[in-house]
């Protein structure tokens, strides 16, 4: 069974500070998902990645993967308060397009 | 376009009844998936379609719950009879082969008193 975790599940920062969220996952995937999630919202896609060592950057996140260590981080940098939302990372183990597998989310929230 | 479009986007229904929940997908899409969110359980995978056919129905809770999809643009999520602990936001997602990026709908909330 694919379990995906992450941590922390609740983090609290300051504006203008750098922060990493860790998601692990329990066995090989094709594909690592980022999503944001807004209260009361839907989930927006903020990255996909597809191969080890893959590196994508939007604004202020950064996400990476590591797929020998079963690892991918989302790095946020000089955090801003409209960051503030629940992360997700989520994997996908089959070939093709099929149902992801999601963490239990970290909920970011950045003081001004 | 439009994007994936879900309806109801709150429903409210007593334990015993019947609830239908919709899913317009993106217009060229052959993915739909059925996700759950709780509190409790977090986001969990319900069922997901390739081409109108369900692939993978693992996560239906129980004989309660039933998908369809008789068509590219259109899908249903039954649950007959609706119990409390059904109470959750129900997401609808797409994708298209070789893309893999899936879109969710804004969600139906439902609650079952």
């Amino acid at each position: 069974e694919l379990k995906v975790e992450q941590n922390p599940l609740f983090l609290s920062m300051q504006e203008g500070k750098n922060y990493t969220i860790y998601c692990n996952y329990s066995t090989t995937s094709d594909r690592l998902y980022w999503y944001r999630q807004d209260p009361g919202k839907s989930l927006e896609s903020l990255f996909v990645l597809l191969s080890n060592g893959a590196v994508k950057q939007e604004g202020r996140l950064m996400a990476s993967l590591d797929t020998k260590a079963r690892l991918s981080t989302l790095h946020i940098t000089a955090a801003v308060h409209d960051l503030s939302a629940t992360y997700f990372c989520a994997v996908s183990s089959g070939g093709g397009a099929d149902g992801l597998t999601f963490g239990k989310g970290t909920h970011l929230i950045i003081q001004p | 376009d439009a994007g994936v479009i879900q309806s109801p986007r709150h429903e409210v229904t007593e334990m015993g009844q019947e609830v239908t929940l919709r899913c317009k997908p993106i217009s060229g899409h052959d993915y739909l998936f059925w996700y759950r969110q709780t509190m409790m359980r977090g986001l969990e995978l319900l069922i997901y379609f390739n081409n109108n056919v369900p692939i993978d129905d693992s996560g239906m809770p129980e004989d309660r719950f039933s998908a369809k999809m008789p068509n590219a643009s259109f899908s249903t999520l039954k649950i007959q009879p609706s119990e409390p602990r059904d109470s959750a936001v129900y997401f609808c997602a797409s994708s298209s082969w070789g893309r893999y990026e899936q879109y969710f709908g804004p969600g139906t909330r439902l609650t079952v008193t």
